[in-house]
């Protein structure tokens, strides 16, 4: 079964505190993505991969990094988080141009 | 870069009537037009896309039109039932749905028993 998984699915954290959020697909897709997203301003990139070691960043990059050492990861670092970064955020995973979406993972900061 | 407007942001309609969500789109090298739905709680999934050589795409009750000159594409959503009730989004790509995506900002819809 075609999947795309988050960890941790929620997470409360204070500011400063540095956090990775883990993305994994199990479908050789050389593509991925991140995104978050906040009422009223919809779902707006943030990074992506077209390969392994191969990122560029999307629409709202400030204050995140990624790294894709392999194919089937793509992990999200928030180094020095802050509260404006309290959102939804998914990863996606792409064939075909149909991106597939993780299930989410909620982050407050405080 | 791209810039997607989508309205209205709300939609109300009653159960068996249509329902149309309009995007536009500013960048004309734009080449690819997904829509995504997310229900409540849930991972937005994609339920039909269109891509710049076609200018209309069907797929049973959904269809969705793109108009290249007014760079503007619309869903279109025929006998709804309650079950359509979510968040419908656009989004434009200029790479085929690779590297950069951008998203219209979603619009609610409800169908009303």
């Amino acid at each position: 079964e075609a999947q795309v998984t988050q960890n941790p699915r929620y997470l409360i954290t204070v500011t400063g505190k540095k956090l990775t959020v883990t993305c994994s697909q199990n479908m050789n897709h050389e593509y991925m993505s991140w995104y978050r997203q906040d009422p009223g301003l919809g779902l707006r990139q943030i990074y992506y991969s077209m390969n392994v070691e191969v990122t560029d960043k999307g629409d709202v990059p400030e204050g995140y990094k990624v790294s894709r050492k392999e194919k089937r990861n793509f992990p999200l670092i928030l180094e020095s988080p802050s509260p404006n970064q309290t959102s939804l955020y998914f990863c996606a995973s792409t064939v075909g141009a149909e991106q597939y979406f993780g299930p989410g993972t909620r982050l407050t900061v405080t | 870069g791209e810039n997607v407007e989508q309205h209205p942001s709300t939609l109300s309609v009653q159960e068996g009537d249509s329902a149309v969500i309009k995007c536009t789109y500013s960048d004309s090298a734009s080449n690819y037009f997904p829509w995504y739905k997310q229900e409540l709680g849930k991972r937005p999934q994609l339920i039909i896309d269109i891509r710049s050589n076609v200018g209309e795409k069907k797929d049973q009750r959904i269809a969705v039109t793109l108009n290249k000159t007014a760079k503007h594409f619309s869903l279109h959503i025929t006998e709804t039932q309650p079950e359509d009730s979510a968040v419908y989004f656009c989004a434009a790509s200029i790479h085929g749905g690779y590297q950069k995506v951008t998203f219209g900002t979603g619009t609610k819809l409800q169908v009303i028993p």
